[in-house]
């Protein structure tokens, strides 16, 4: 299976600043045959489900604010949040879907 | 709007069995590819199962010959039974849609139904 690895596994920010955070797979989720990364990002806030942000790597899901956005191809990969707000607060997973599907361990944003 | 409603968890000792069910509406589960996905308390996410909208399943290794996905059209709902549980499946189980196949990326989930093994 591919392994995904998040960091940092956690952080803080301030309102209304801008975070990365990376999520890198142990093997390539580039197809070559659509040039497309097998790659989504979700959102679970305390207390609730998963809720998918991202997939194809940099696709908005219908409904996320844009203040959200994926980057990175092949094995590294970006998960942007250009102003914190804070409904914010939560633990971001990378997935990939390339083959049997596997998540990240979780990156955990917190207000500082 | 799609709804996902799992029912059926609860707590079952080592090597016990259990059914959930994920009641399904604003999609058929016949023409869908319906997924469970798992959370061990305080932990990430693990893929388990999916019932392909073709008729296969597929399984994770940690669950493949104790764990049998299947549906029903008449309840559109969707079931997962676990057989022979270890201390280790308990989690909460989610039950997820894959929009467009397996392999897949996943949404919307389900709010989650509680599974404890423990004697």
């Amino acid at each position: 299976d591919i392994v995904m690895t998040q960091s940092p596994d956690s952080l803080a920010v301030s309102l209304g600043e801008r975070t990365t955070f990376n999520c890198k797979s142990s093997q390539s989720v580039l197809h070559s045959s659509n040039n497309k990364n097998y790659i989504a990002w979700y959102q679970q806030r305390p207390g609730h489900p998963p809720k998918l942000l991202i997939y194809w790597a940099s696709t908005r899901e219908s409904g996320v604010p844009d203040r959200f956005s994926g980057g990175g191809s092949g094995t590294d990969f970006t998960l942007t949040i250009s102003s914190l707000q804070p409904e914010d607060v939560a633990v971001y997973y990378c997935q990939q879907y390339y083959s049997t599907p596997t998540f990240g361990q979780g990156t955990k944003v917190e207000i500082k | 709007e799609v709804q996902l409603v799992e029912s059926g968890g609860g707590l079952v000792q080592p090597g016990g069995s259990l059914r959930l069910s994920c009641a399904v509406s604003g999609l058929t589960v016949t023409t869908s590819h319906m997924s469970w996905v798992r959370q061990a308390p305080g932990k990430g996410l693990e893929w388990i199962s999916v019932f392909h909208g073709n008729g296969n399943t597929y399984y994770a290794d940690s669950v493949k010959g104790r764990f049998t996905i299947s549906r029903d059209s008449s309840q559109n709902t969707v079931f997962l039974q676990m057989n022979s549980l270890r201390d280790e499946d308990t989690a909460v189980y989610y039950c997820v849609r894959m929009p467009t196949g397996y392999p897949n990326w996943f949404g919307p989930w389900g709010q989650g139904a509680l599974v404890t093994v423990s004697s």
